[in-house]
């Protein structure tokens, strides 16, 4: 069984740029969630994918977008970047919503830093 | 304005004694909390959760507690080992966990041999 991966794992980019990162979900995983971790603070959740709709988003812009694709997998997109969304990215993974395990699988992150 | 609350950014603690990380959150609508450990350059990690139905889960060495009328939860390490040292992070979720997980700013927790 392998576990959450994501792509890059480091990226750097000028202000005003647009960046994708990717995920690929746990095996057998159909819902997907990104969440943004600034220095110093927890995750913060940004929107979640189920069977490829957009199920819940959190309080940030629409430059936020995102897919998820047929098998899962998962991209985040960022348009016209600012200073303050330099962070580290986390793409989680759950079984779905008709489970009562909480549990969302993390994977080890993307660290984007703007300039 | 926050809903999830670790007071305490750090903890120190000698091997073979108790850790007990504290937190606090103020949504009534919470339905499960749970608890991950994050290492540096990695993803934060499940430990335990517990359902708000429940007051105690334990596992192993780790135990959550949970007390509604304080909206307050805490994590017992027993006997704490120095591989315990770690970033961890409360979070807590609604609506039997399918929704978004929200995050404490996390306590870093450090085991001294």
């Amino acid at each position: 069984e392998t576990g959450v991966t994501q792509s890059p794992t480091h990226l750097i980019k000028t202000r005003g740029q647009q960046v994708t990162l990717r995920c690929s979900s746990q095996s057998g995983h159909n819902t997907v969630s990104w969440y943004q971790q600034a220095l110093g603070q927890g995750p913060q959740f940004i929107f979640q994918y189920y069977r490829e709709e957009e199920n819940g988003r959190g309080n940030f812009p629409p430059r936020f977008s995102g897919l998820q694709f047929p098998n899962y997998s998962s991209e985040l997109n960022v348009n016209a970047l600012e200073l303050d969304d330099s962070a580290l990215y986390l793409c989680a993974s759950s079984a779905g919503l008709a489970v009562t395990s909480p549990q969302q699988y993390f994977g080890p992150g993307t660290r984007l830093t703007v300039t | 304005d926050q809903q999830v609350k670790q007071n305490s950014p750090s903890l120190s603690v000698q091997e073979g004694r108790i850790s007990i990380l504290n937190c606090d959150y103020t949504n009534s609508m919470f339905d499960y909390f749970l608890w991950y450990k994050k290492y540096p350059a990695e993803g934060p990690t499940f430990l335990i959760s517990i359902s708000s139905i429940k007051d105690k889960n334990e596992d192993g060495r780790f135990t959550v507690f949970l007390n509604k009328s304080a909206k307050h939860l805490s994590l017992h390490i027993v006997p704490s080992q120095p591989g315990d040292s770690a970033v961890y992070f409360c979070a807590a979720t609604g609506r039997g966990g399918s929704e978004k997980l929200v995050f404490g700013k996390g306590t870093k927790l450090t085991v001294n041999p």
